[in-house]
């Protein structure tokens, strides 16, 4: 059974450019969610995707966008990156049983914006 | 969003003995409340929860403990080893509490 995948694990980018990461959920999982985790900072939510749109969204610019696709798994999107964007991104993914929203966590992307 | 305290935000113990932490939450509709364990550099990871329904589970050394009427939940571990050095961080919601840096001394 494998468990939340992301990729790819690090990414070094230039401001003012774009970056797409990915993520599959964990098998059995329909919810995905994404966390920006800047260096001794704790996780800070993005938004989560549900049935392949934006459900929740946190206080993030419309330079994050993300998108999920039919098999759950979805892509976090960063337009015009500044030097602040750099990060651990974390995807999370979720399947609500008996009202335990258990949360699994990828291994997440290291961004590094120069 | 959710306001989530979490108290101490550092905390060295003995290897041995005993380290609580609490977590104080605002939203009284809140009823599912986890923990979370963060080493350095790797990803959050699920160490127990509980439903609000429960007012305590326990799994080996490890505890939860929930007060829906004061909307605190605190995790309680015994017999404290090195390897449970960490950040540990209560969830709400889509929120983190801000993080306890545990630390064992052998």
């Amino acid at each position: 059974d494998a468990g939340v995948t992301q990729s790819p694990t690090h990414l070094i980018k230039t401001r003012g450019q774009q970056v797409t990461l990915r993520c599959s959920p964990k098998s059995g999982h329909d919810t995905v969610s994404w966390y920006q985790q800047a260096l001794g900072q704790g996780p800070q939510f993005i938004f989560q995707y549900y049935e392949e749109e934006e459900r929740q969204r946190g206080n993030f610019p419309d330079r994050f966008s993300g998108h999920q696709f039919p098999n759950y798994s979805s892509e976090l999107n960063v337009n015009a990156l500044l030097l602040g964007d750099s990060a651990l991104y974390l995807c999370a993914s979720t399947r609500v049983d008996r009202g335990l929203k258990t949360q699994y966590f990828g291994p997440g992307t290291r961004l590094l914006v120069l | 969003g959710e306001n989530v305290e979490q108290h101490p935000s550092t905390l060295s113990v003995q290897e041995g003995d005993s380290a609580v932490i609490k977590c104080t939450y605002s939203d009284s509709a809140s009823n599912y409340f986890p923990w979370y364990k963060q080493e350095l550099g790797k990803r959050p990871q699920l160490i127990i929860d509980i439903r609000s329904n429960v007012g305590e589970k326990k799994d080996q050394r490890i505890a939860v403990t929930l007060n829906k009427t004061a909307k605190h939940f605190s995790l309680h571990i015994t017999e404290t080893q090195p390897e449970d050095s960490a950040v540990l961080r209560c969830y709400q919601k889509v929120t983190f509490g801000t993080g306890t840096k545990l630390q064992v001394i052998p």
